[in-house]
């Protein structure tokens, strides 16, 4: 199974390029978030998306835009790179919570994506 | 602001013995838990989870503790073996939230000597 997948692994930008992190589901789950994950900060929101054409702001947003055109890929865009972007990206996806039932907080994530802005 | 933390940054533990991670969190209306592993190079993996109704609660090898008068929850691990070296992520999530409204602590990390 290939659960979450994200492109590309690695990727070096200068300042003020662009460029989109790709993640992919096969699991049909319908949420879907992006976290950023910088030494000592622990796992911080950026965008989340409770399904297709669904999505909202996390934690720390300014700088990104994502989409959520199909239930399946939620892409994070970069318009323009800075320094403090520097940082490992995680996609992570899971069934939606429903109102009124159990919380789930079991999250599937991907392997990461490290971005180094020069 | 409402907070998730951790009292020890770093342990290291002989193989076979049990650890202990611990997690204090500060928002009294939180009311599910959960615990990620973390591995070098790799995205956070669930490892086991519990709802403000229960005190503990047991998984393979691992055992979840929730105190709520002090606000502290702790993983468990028994006779701790070289593959449960990781960082191990404790997060709070409040009453009727959302995957969007899971807050994650700063992350433990565990090393195993052989």
């Amino acid at each position: 199974n290939a659960g979450v997948t994200q492109t590309p692994k690695f990727q070096v930008l200068k300042t003020g390029q662009s460029m989109t992190l790709q993640c992919a589901q096969d699991m049909n789950h319908e949420y879907m978030s992006w976290y950023r994950q910088d030494p000592g900060m622990g796992l911080r929101l950026i965008h989340y998306s409770v399904g297709a054409g669904i999505t909202d702001q996390g934690e720390v947003p300014n700088g990104y835009n994502v989409s959520r055109s199909t239930t399946e890929d939620f892409p994070l865009r970069l318009l323009s790179a800075a320094p403090s972007q520097t940082s490992v990206y995680f996609c992570a996806s899971s069934y939606r919570t429903i109102p009124g039932t159990p919380n789930t907080g079991e999250l599937f994530f991907g392997e990461g994506s490290r971005l180094t802005v020069l | 602001g409402e907070s998730v933390g951790l009292h020890l940054p770093t342990l290291s533990v002989q193989e076979g013995d049990n650890s202990i991670i611990n997690c204090a969190y500060s928002n009294s209306a939180s009311d599910y838990f959960i615990w990620y592993k973390q591995e070098s190079g790799k995205g956070p993996q669930f490892i086991i989870d519990i709802r403000s109704n229960m005190d503990k609660r047991q998984g393979q090898r691992v055992t979840v503790l929730l105190n709520k008068t002090v606000k502290h929850l702790s993983l468990q691990i028994a006779a701790t073996q070289p593959g449960d070296s990781a960082v191990y992520f404790c997060a709070e999530m409040g009453s009727g939230g959302s995957q969007g409204n899971l807050i994650f602590g700063k992350g433990t990390k565990l090393s195993v000597k052989p």
